[in-house]
């Protein structure tokens, strides 16, 4: 099964910094999903790009999808010290009508205050 | 609130002594997944159930198994649990065509 990679696995930064995550992975996707991962917890979804979408924004996050690279970044403005978490990208194929998720390694993030 | 409930959050259990983790839902959602995260990985599908059609993951050991009684529950059944399976399990649901997954707190296995 195909899985994104995200590239760097640990970042650390003071709070008010911008934090950019890569990932990409290896074959044909439906959409590309980010997820974060507080310590200890389930996962929580961030934002959704879809395969013939570019760059898509939500609040401090902006995400963007390069498909000729298999490639993506998550970018995250005026970081704070809530932002500290693994965050997770997962590519999505769609199997017998419904979505399956292939997760990437993830990256931690430590946002100093 | 609409909500994905993982019961235990942590459980503790012998080698090969059979152990079920448990996944309820109020959000309706008609598919249901169980991932397994290992120490700094990512998740791993282990299968799903779409409504009632279970859909096992090609790799997915035959120890780990499911069921899923109704919409709300989903179980997750290890028959013989080894030193390798302490991991966090992730319970998680969807409702096609959307297409993001809502995640439970998962539950933390320690096999001894």
């Amino acid at each position: 099964s195909q899985q994104g990679e995200e590239d760097p696995q640990a970042l650390s930064i003071q709070e008010g910094e911008n934090a950019t995550m890569n990932c990409s992975y290896k074959t044909s996707i439906n959409n590309l999903q980010w997820y974060r991962q507080n310590s200890g917890r389930g996962l929580v979804h961030l934002i959704l790009i879809r395969s013939n979408e570019r760059e898509k924004h939500s609040g401090r996050l902006r995400v963007t999808l390069d498909t000729s690279k298999k490639s993506s970044s998550l970018l995250i403005t005026a970081s704070r010290a809530a932002d500290t978490a693994s965050y997770f990208c997962a590519t999505s194929t769609h199997h017998y009508g419904n979505n399956r998720l292939a997760f990437g390694k993830g990256n931690q993030v430590v946002v100093i205050p | 609130d609409a909500m994905v409930i993982q019961n235990p959050r942590y459980q503790v259990t012998q080698f090969g002594k059979p152990v079920t983790l448990s996944c309820s839902q109020t959000l309706n959602h008609n598919v249901m997944y169980w991932y397994q995260q290992k120490s700094s990985q990512a998740p791993k599908l282990l299968f799903h159930y779409y409504d009632k059609d279970f859909n096992n993951e090609a790799d997915t050991p035959d120890n780990f198994q499911s069921r899923r009684p109704n919409t709300s529950f989903c179980f997750l059944d290890i028959r013989s649990p080894g030193l390798g399976d302490a991991a966090m399990y992730l319970c998680a649901t969807s409702r096609p065509p959307m297409e993001t997954q809502y995640f439970g707190p998962g539950t933390r296995l320690l096999v001894l």
